[in-house]
């Protein structure tokens, strides 16, 4: 079965500092990956994704990710972050291929940011 | 509406109670999940339908949680005799295919006391 490490469980950041959130997934078939996040009292809004093609995803608000096959990674990444970007954000993933469980996503713990003014 | 509603969007049980949480996807959206979120945690996969067919239930916990979904739109997870253990927040997601994504209801909090 797969499954996905979020390695940061929490982040505190200054306004326009960078932004980098690990993910790292185990499955060795052919995967589609989301960043998700969830603003404190609202439902989970995604991201962004990746089905295939180019590897570098960019998404909603400036955010974009890197998936790079070798690592099993899928970093969420944006240059310069905004109080408003304070929220919690969840990686998932969705196995493909008969042992990959089909339709469903498997998420990380998710990582708690924090962003000062 | 535009998105997935759930109801309600909180509850509390005693311990023992049957309880009844409702999802109304995206109209046309052909597949539904289901999942359960602790405090501090992901979200955690309990069962999927595609139309009113539910392909998948590995991830529900025990024969006390059941799914239904009979005319293939509207959505109920039953969790009979609740226990403390049960208190999340139960998700209710719905998707048109899965390169569109997957939409995400506002949640139901279960609190179990």
């Amino acid at each position: 079965a797969q499954s996905v490490s979020q390695h940061n469980h929490h982040v505190i950041l200054s306004e326009a500092a960078s932004l980098e959130l690990g993910c790292n997934y185990s499955y060795g078939g052919t995967v589609n990956l989301f960043w998700y996040v969830q603003y404190p009292g609202q439902h989970l809004q995604l991201l962004l994704k990746y089905f295939s093609g180019d590897p570098l995803v960019k998404g909603i608000k400036g955010f974009e990710a890197e998936f790079i096959k070798s690592k099993f990674s899928f970093n969420l990444r944006k240059p310069s972050v905004q109080w408003s970007d304070t929220a919690e954000y969840f990686c998932a993933v969705n196995a493909m291929g008969s042992g990959g469980g089909g339709n469903k996503l498997t998420f990380g713990t998710g990582t708690q940011l924090k962003v000062e003014l | 509406g535009a998105g997935v509603s759930q109801s309600p969007r909180y509850k509390v049980a005693k311990r023992g109670q049957d309880v009844a949480l409702r999802c109304d996807p995206i109209s046309g959206h052909v597949s539904l999940f289901w999942y359960q979120q602790a405090l501090g945690q992901g979200p955690e996969f309990l069962t999927y339908f595609q139309n009113e067919a539910q392909l998948d239930k590995s991830g529900l916990p025990s024969d006390r949680f059941f799914a239904e979904r009979p005319e293939g739109s509207v959505s109920t997870l039953k969790i009979q005799r609740t226990q403390q253990e049960d208190s999340a927040v139960y998700l209710c997601a719905s998707s048109f295919d899965r390169r569109r994504g997957y939409t995400f209801g506002s949640g139901t909090r279960l609190t179990v006391v």
